[in-house]
């Protein structure tokens, strides 16, 4: 059984670091991009970042770029977000969620999804 | 940026009504378009890929069309357990969502 465990949220206050992490099992790590996905209370789903199989090519979204850092760690079968200067805006669910397509050269939909977890920017 | 225009924002029906939900992309995205549901404090689900299919063990009154620039989820007959908020995902580019419709009973 695919499953995703995001851990590492919590509050944190403006300008702060926090850095996520999922757990994937059921299903070869190495052979998926993986996502980040947010959601702020009450909004929409946000695409957040994504990572190729072998965490090479990284992409994010532009109100992140340069304060977030997405990896992996095939070996330890982890994804991770480092989340640094932290604003009021980024507080959010943040789910990790697993591609659809096995062992392709790119992003396309997110089949598994972790249950989310809570990040709180604030004083 | 492809920006994705999700219509109408909420939506409310009857139970065995036919749903239509529109999402129109500001430039040619094939039909690298995906469908969710995501109901009250759970994660999204993957209901349709690639514009028109089915996921695996989605029900088949679900469905979607569309290509290029313009495309349609329907759900042919509403049942109680669809309410939830729908979002449409182009993947042409870095991956976006719509703005969601939020489903509710009549």
């Amino acid at each position: 059984e695919v499953q995703l465990v995001e851990s590492g949220g919590g509050l944190v206050q403006p300008g702060g670091s926090l850095r996520l992490s999922c757990a994937p099992s059921g299903f070869v790590f190495s052979s998926y991009w993986m996502t980040w996905v947010r959601q702020a209370p009450g909004k929409g789903l946000e695409w957040v970042a994504n990572i190729n199989l072998d965490g090479s090519e990284t992409y994010y979204v532009g109100s992140v770029e340069g304060r977030f850092t997405i990896s992996r760690d095939n070996a330890k079968n982890s994804l991770y977000l480092q989340m640094n200067s932290l604003r009021a805006e980024d507080t959010a669910v943040y789910y990790c969620a697993r591609d659809r397509l096995y062992n392709w050269n790119y992003a396309s939909g997110f089949d598994y999804w972790g249950q989310g977890t809570l990040v709180t920017v604030s004083s | 940026d492809i920006q994705m225009t999700q219509s109408p924002s909420s939506l409310s029906a009857s139970v065995g009504d036919r749903v239509t939900i529109t999402c129109q992309a500001s430039q040619d995205i094939h039909n690298y378009l995906n469908w969710y549901q995501q109901k009250p404090g759970k994660a999204p689900k993957l209901l349709i890929y690639d514009a028109s299919n089915l996921e695996t063990g989605v029900p088949s009154r679900f469905s979607g069309s569309g290509s290029a620039t313009h495309f349609t989820f329907t759900i042919s007959s509403l049942q109680p357990e669809d309410i939830a908020t729908y979002y449409c995902q182009q993947y042409d580019n870095l991956p976006a969502f719509g703005q969601g419709t939020k489903l509710e009973i009549k």
